[in-house]
């Protein structure tokens, strides 16, 4: 079966830093992968969503690259705040006659003052 | 973006009772709605997949009697656990998919469930 592979240990970074999140799966390729952001207690709010032939999606201070080969994606989020501080989710969809998605288990970020 | 609503935010219920849950999209129609269930530290796992106007696509392992799922409009999905007991206490999650969102899918608020 599927699995998607995230940082299990918390990451943490000092303020104005890069934070660099990965998700790894194993398997086929899903036909898009999105990110996430967590907060405690609430549900998941939507960031960004990359297909599998691009490569690279920015947002403001967000960047997600999707590399099929190493069946890995990677977000970034430049001049990091401690308002970024919650968990992101990696969630890959897979067209199986309907899309159905997937999730990590997520990775803690906690931005430093 | 679109917004989903899930009704109670929390609830407490005894043991052997049932709960009903409510997802709405309030801006946009859904003949898909899914229901996602999260413990502590753990990643989201789905449950079931709601579709409007039949029954409900149910996970593997997912007891279909206990967790119901009625999907009577196009933007009204409930999920009502019966006979509840206290290994169900956990955060309940709805998404659905808007149209013309490129396959985005939005999260209600979730909803925590305790039964005592």
């Amino acid at each position: 079966s599927q699995k998607i592979e995230q940082n299990s240990e918390a990451l943490n970074i000092q303020e104005g830093k890069t934070a660099t999140l990965t998700c790894n799966y194993t398997n086929y390729s899903p036909a898009y992968l999105q990110w996430y952001r967590q907060d405690p207690g609430r549900g998941p709010v939507f960031l960004l969503l990359i297909r599998e032939n691009e490569k690279e999606k920015r947002k403001e201070r967000l960047k997600v690259t999707f590399d099929t080969t190493l069946k890995q994606s990677l977000f970034h989020i430049t001049a990091s705040q401690p308002a970024d501080s919650a968990t992101y989710l990696c969630a890959l969809a897979y067209n199986t006659g309907g899309f159905k998605t997937i999730f990590g288990a997520g990775t803690r970020l906690f931005v430093k003052a | 973006g679109a917004v989903v609503s899930q009704h109670p935010s929390w609830v407490i219920c005894k043991s052997g009772t049932s709960v009903k849950i409510e997802c709405r999209s309030l801006d946009f129609q859904a003949t898909t709605m899914f229901w996602y269930r999260q413990f502590p530290k753990q990643s989201l796992m789905l449950m079931a997949t709601s579709n409007e106007g039949s029954k409900a696509t149910y996970e593997q392992g997912v007891e279909k009697d206990k967790f119901l799922i009625n999907h009577a409009s196009l933007t009204l999905s409930t999920l009502t656990v019966t006979s509840a007991h206290p290994e169900d206490s956990s955060f309940y999650i709805c998404s659905a998919g808007a149209p013309g969102s490129g396959n985005t899918i939005y999260f209600g608020e979730g909803s925590w469930l305790t039964v005592v």
